[in-house]
């Protein structure tokens, strides 16, 4: 489709478990970020990677971490999900400045 | 950091009318400025964008405009139609990282 997918698509898990969202992307692009979604907040960075291996955090980083051992793809692991991690969470991609980026289709997470 | 407000977040209009969304941001280096359209349950998507070199840009129906002493930028929409009918977000840029601040959406509805 747009050179971006996220898995799993919906996921419920219940407080306290270990959780990892995973982007793929087919497009080569050397960014990538990952942002939620809340009602009221708009779009909030989590984190972001300028290439492999090379992370930083974004905004709203604790209790997510992040890895990207491979150009295509960029993992979020919350490490002991909470309630209010509950949420939908966007990975991006962008080709270089002055590009927008290119949204996945999300994954709705539900923490119980 | 940069931060980016938007107004108003909720417009209704009659189908035919114009909308105009308006965001200001912090950062007086911030240099790119992208607005998305998100259909409910769907990704956010790339409708238009500027940079800071130009005053603005037109893409049929829709416009951006670009004030950098004032530091804000709008969206116009002119000749709204039923499928306009979304939520819309501002994003301001300055940094290499390419990381976006989001302004916090504007649910546009548009009434027949």
């Amino acid at each position: 489709d747009a050179g971006i997918t996220q898995s799993p698509r919906h996921k419920v898990t219940e407080t306290g478990t270990p959780v990892t969202l995973r982007c793929h992307q087919t497009e080569n692009h050397r960014y990538m970020y990952w942002y939620r979604q809340d009602p009221g907040h708009g779009l909030r960075l989590i984190h972001y990677s300028y290439g492999v291996k090379d992370t930083d955090k974004g905004e709203v980083s604790d209790g997510y971490s992040v890895s990207r051992s491979k150009t295509e793809d960029f993992l979020l692991t919350l490490e002991s999900a909470t309630s209010s991690q509950t949420s939908v969470y966007f990975c991006a991609i962008r080709a270089d400045a002055f590009y927008g980026y290119t949204f996945g289709s999300g994954t709705r997470l539900t923490v119980v | 950091g940069e931060n980016v407000e938007q107004h108003p977040s909720t417009l209704s209009v009659q189908e035919g009318d114009s909308a105009v969304i308006k965001c200001t941001y912090s950062d007086s280096a911030s240099n790119y400025f992208p607005w998305y359209k998100q259909e409910l349950g769907k990704r956010p998507q790339l409708i238009i964008d500027i940079r800071s070199n130009v005053g603005e840009k037109k893409d049929q129906r829709i416009a951006v405009t670009l004030n950098k002493t004032a530091k804000h930028f709008s969206l116009h929409i002119t000749e709204t139609q039923p499928e306009d009918s979304a939520v819309y977000f501002c994003a301001a840029s300055e940094d290499s990282w390419g990381k976006f601040q989001f302004g916090a959406g504007t649910q546009v509805v548009v009434t027949p």
